[in-house]
């Protein structure tokens, strides 16, 4: 049981590139989300998806876009990378948005030049 | 709005010696109130969680008690183990609120040999 996976695990951009990370979840988890990693600030997320379908901006959604492509799948894409956005990125999945316990995965470590 | 406040680290100590990290929270309602633990190179895990006043999570040896009257869920531990270094973070989830999780931003342990 893998549970969630992101790709890639590394990643370097120069600014004004774009990219997509991906994220796929085997539980058959409703909901998914992905935050970002910075140090001295905890998590914090970046946009949600409650249900397949749906999806909501998140406390810093700026410079981001998501798309819950089926239920296993919800991917996050930079447009035009900046180096505010270098950081580690995390997916989660969990049953239910109402449900409390997250599931996160390995995560993305990128850097923008 | 919903916060989370945890202590600042490192937390250093030797093995065998006794863990507290403080965490207290603000939050409308009746949040759910979790411990996730994020190891070298890995994404969180849920450690333990509480979901009611005087409810006590525990797991691997930890515990935490919600408590309403001081906001608080302290994460303790009577023994620790250099397996025991990682990254804790505190976190509440307010189902009502809406869909999201508050982390605080994380203490890191070592333990030494």
């Amino acid at each position: 049981n893998a549970g969630v996976t992101q790709t890639p695990k590394f990643q370097v951009l120069k600014t004004g590139q774009s990219m997509t990370l991906q994220c796929a979840q085997d539980m058959n988890h409703n909901s998914m989300y992905w935050y970002r990693q910075d140090p001295g600030m905890g998590l914090r997320l970046i946009y949600y998806s409650a249900s397949e379908g749906t999806t909501d901006k998140g406390e810093v959604p700026n410079g981001y876009n998501v798309s819950r492509l089926n239920k296993r799948e919800f991917s996050l894409r930079l447009e035009s990378a900046a180096p505010s956005q270098t950081s580690v990125y995390f997916c989660a999945s969990s049953q239910d948005f109402s449900t409390d316990t997250q599931y996160f995965g390995p995560g993305t470590r990128l850097t923008v030049l | 709005g919903n916060s989370v406040t945890q202590m600042e680290g490192p937390v250093t100590l030797s093995e065998e010696a006794f863990l507290t990290i403080n965490c207290t929270y603000t939050a409308t309602g009746y949040p759910s109130l979790f411990w996730y633990v994020q190891y070298p190179g890995e994404g969180l895990q849920l450690l333990l969680k509480a979901t009611k006043a005087d409810d006590k999570g525990s797991n691997k040896g930890f515990e935490a008690t919600y408590r309403k009257e001081t906001t608080s869920f302290h994460l303790e531990k009577g023994s620790v183990q250099v397996s025991d270094s990682a990254v804790y973070f505190c976190a509440l989830s307010d189902g009502t609120g809406g869909f999201k999780t508050i982390f605080g931003a994380g203490t890191r342990l070592f333990v030494k040999a």
